[in-house]
């Protein structure tokens, strides 16, 4: 069975704060994503990486950076944590080759206060 | 600008009933198309999806229609029952290879279905 683990459910952050989010999956996958979710914006790209130390970026990744040292870690960091980026990060991994899904985690519910 | 639209924000139906949730799509770089349901507090969870070399894919109450010249496509699920209301998602990638399989998603339906 495929996992994605992000280590935190729930987050509270003051603004400034330099914020680590962490994910990791145990398939082997080539692929890992960051994405945030808002209410009626749905699942935005902020970052994306398909090999280790290897990274693109997504839609929005203002403010925000990635590491990927090991292959199963795929990390979020926001530099200087603001109140807009208050949201449901989640992350995804998938297997490299096209025509397969993406297997997602619980998330982190990040609050910035 | 958007790749991958979901125009209704919402749809309510009777249990029983069928269910269709729409996809439009401006990218013909396209190649694989999924849908995701997600409840609240959790993250999305895969469903069903198609490639383009195909028009329908049926997995149980729930079917993907693909209309690739309409850039268009659909999930019916069918009959509908009170577990699947959820936020469902629709999602596209290009032909895979490079790094270019980032999946991008519409805004989400939220389904309603009343017992």
């Amino acid at each position: 069975d495929v996992k994605v683990t992000q280590s935190s459910r729930y987050l509270v952050k003051r603004t400034g704060e330099k914020v680590f989010l962490e994910c990791v999956q145990d398939m082997d996958h080539e692929n890992m994503f960051w994405y945030r979710q808002d209410p009626g914006l749905g699942l935005r790209l902020i970052y994306f990486s398909y090999d280790v130390k290897m990274k693109e970026k997504g839609d929005i990744p203002e403010g925000y950076s990635v590491s990927r040292e090991k292959k199963e870690r795929f990390s979020l960091i926001l530099e200087s944590a603001s109140t807009n980026q208050t949201s449901m990060y989640l992350c995804a991994s998938s297997s490299a080759g096209g025509f397969t899904e993406a297997f997602f985690g619980q998330g982190t519910r990040l609050t910035v206060v | 600008d958007q790749q991958v639209k979901q125009n209704s924000p919402s749809l309510s139906v009777q249990e029983g009933r069928i269910s269709i949730l729409n996809c439009d799509y401006t990218n013909s770089m396209f190649d694989y198309f999924l849908w995701y349901k997600k409840y609240p507090a959790e993250g999305p969870t895969f469903l069903i999806s198609i490639s383009s070399i195909k028009d329908k894919n049926e997995d149980g109450r729930f079917t993907v229609f693909l209309n690739k010249s309409a850039k268009h496509l659909s999930l019916h699920i069918v009959p509908s029952q009170p577990g699947d209301s959820a936020v469902y998602f629709c999602a596209a990638s290009p032909a895979a290879g490079g790094g270019s399989e980032k999946l991008v998603f519409g805004k989400g339906t939220k389904l309603t279905v009343n017992p």
